[in-house]
């Protein structure tokens, strides 16, 4: 169980276009979703954190208007690097959780995107 | 800024030897978690502790959790090398945050 899916797995893409990064929970609800990004042989980064049906929280230097979040509804939330540049390519990651996001509670990661920007 | 230290940043050995991994805090979590990460793919949760002093063990895996639950290590006993990968841990305060990861080599 409590199993999460990325759409898609790797995207490439021209600069200036906007490339849109699915999350959905397959077999549970999640109330929060996280986005991360990870840059290569390094760590993640928390970007933002999204509660379904309302505006997602960005961490400080993450830019809101780049990276638009949507959490429209229990199994789905979406991410849209908007105008992409060559140092927006990273591999992004999100997670959820099954519950309100207790402190305690279990992130489950999806597989990831890659996202080049040429 | 972060919260996590992890050491060493790599690690090569030999399949057969034990390895320890260290992830230090200066701050207090709720409870802490390892991940093994391959290329391409998102991390796994190997394990999530909770109550200071805790010891868990996943067959040749070991971890444990500090007195004052700032501080972790994840020891591998008879390492192979399906244990290549990254390793990361995180600190679980409703955020999680990660520490820079430790890369794990088992040479056959």
């Amino acid at each position: 169980g409590a199993v999460v899916s990325q759409h898609p797995s790797r995207v490439i893409c021209k600069s200036g276009t906007s490339v849109k990064i699915e999350c959905r929970s397959l077999d549970f609800q999640a109330t929060t979703m996280f986005w991360y990004r990870q840059f290569p042989k390094k760590s993640l980064m928390l970007m933002a954190t999204s509660n379904e049906g309302s505006k997602a929280t960005y961490e400080q230097g993450v830019e809101k208007d780049k990276f638009l979040i949507n959490h429209a509804s229990l199994t789905l939330s979406t991410l849209t690097v908007t105008s992409a540049h060559p140092e927006d390519s990273s591999f992004y990651i999100c997670s959820a959780t099954a519950r309100g996001g207790a402190r305690t509670d279990t992130q489950y990661f999806g597989p990831g995107t890659r996202l080049t920007v040429l | 800024t972060q919260l996590l230290e992890q050491s060493p940043q790599f690690l090569s050995i030999q399949e057969g030897e034990n390895l320890t991994v260290y992830c230090n805090s200066s701050s207090v979590f709720s409870s802490l978690q390892w991940y093994r990460q391959e290329p391409g793919e998102g991390p796994v949760l190997l394990v999530t502790v909770v109550t200071g002093g805790e010891v868990k063990k996943l067959k040749r895996l070991t971890f444990q959790f500090g007195d004052a639950r700032k501080d972790s290590s994840l020891h591998i006993t008879a390492a192979q090398p399906g244990d290549t990968g990254l390793y990361l841990c995180a600190g679980n305060d409703y955020k999680l945050s990660f520490g820079a990861g430790t890369t794990v080599t088992v040479r056959a």
